[in-house]
């Protein structure tokens, strides 16, 4: 089955701590996306990538960081610098970047930091 | 960055009812619109993206339509059964060149009884 995999489920962490949350996809898409969903807010865009070895920001890349050395791989590092890491995340593919394909997302991942 | 709205925040129906709800994004270099259902403790699934005023797109029981010149789609789903219960999520998307990054509402949170 085609899909995307997040793991996972359930993340704890100290603060002060980096963590990293998986992002796989067995889709052949090209573009991976993170996003953030915090309560009463819209989801909000971290991490892009549209191509291996290329990403860019979203609107709240500060205390993120991501790698796509593969294709199938999106993963994103909450770091220390993250101000307000408790959340859900959200991992998303589509064929292309260009905004008319649609997105696939991953199941998510609550990350709580205490 | 774009101002996404949706109304209602929230719905409640009884099994049968026709019910719609609203997105209202800003016009002006408006590219595509994506509409997604999240149900509790699954992955947002795609919908609809539409991208041509006066688009309307139909699957099953659930149809949108879309307004680009006075910027709003309408999301309509006739006869709700329980298994509609989900929030709905709208994503407009302004033309940014290669990469379109899509802005999420906070959704429509719809209940349905039986």
């Amino acid at each position: 089955d085609g899909g995307i995999t997040q793991s996972p489920k359930y993340l704890f962490r100290k603060e002060g701590q980096n963590v990293t949350l998986s992002c796989e996809q067995n889709l052949n898409h090209d573009a991976m996306y993170w996003y953030r969903q915090d309560p009463g807010q819209g989801l909000r865009l971290i991490y892009y990538s549209q191509i291996v070895n290329d990403f860019q920001k979203g609107d709240i890349a500060e205390g993120y960081s991501v790698s796509r050395e593969k294709k199938e791989s999106f993963p994103l590092t909450v770091t220390s610098a993250q101000k307000n890491p408790t959340a859900f995340y959200l991992c998303a593919s589509s064929m292309q970047g260009a905004g008319t394909y649609e997105q696939d997302f991953g199941p998510g991942t609550r990350l709580t930091v205490t | 960055i774009l101002n996404v709205e949706q109304s209602p925040q929230s719905l409640h129906v009884q099994e049968g009812d026709s019910t719609n709800f609203t997105c209202s994004f800003p016009s002006s270099n408006f590219y595509a619109l994506h509409w997604h259902r999240w149900e509790t403790a699954k992955s947002p699934e795609a919908l609809f993206v539409m991208t041509l005023n006066g688009d309307e797109k139909k699957k099953g029981r659930i149809s949108a339509t879309l307004n680009t010149k006075e910027g709003y789609s309408y999301l309509y789903i006739k006869g709700s059964q329980p298994e509609d219960s989900a929030t709905y999520l709208c994503a407009p998307t302004n033309y940014g060149g290669a990469t379109n990054k899509l802005i999420f509402g906070t959704g429509t949170l719809l209940a349905v009884q039986p």
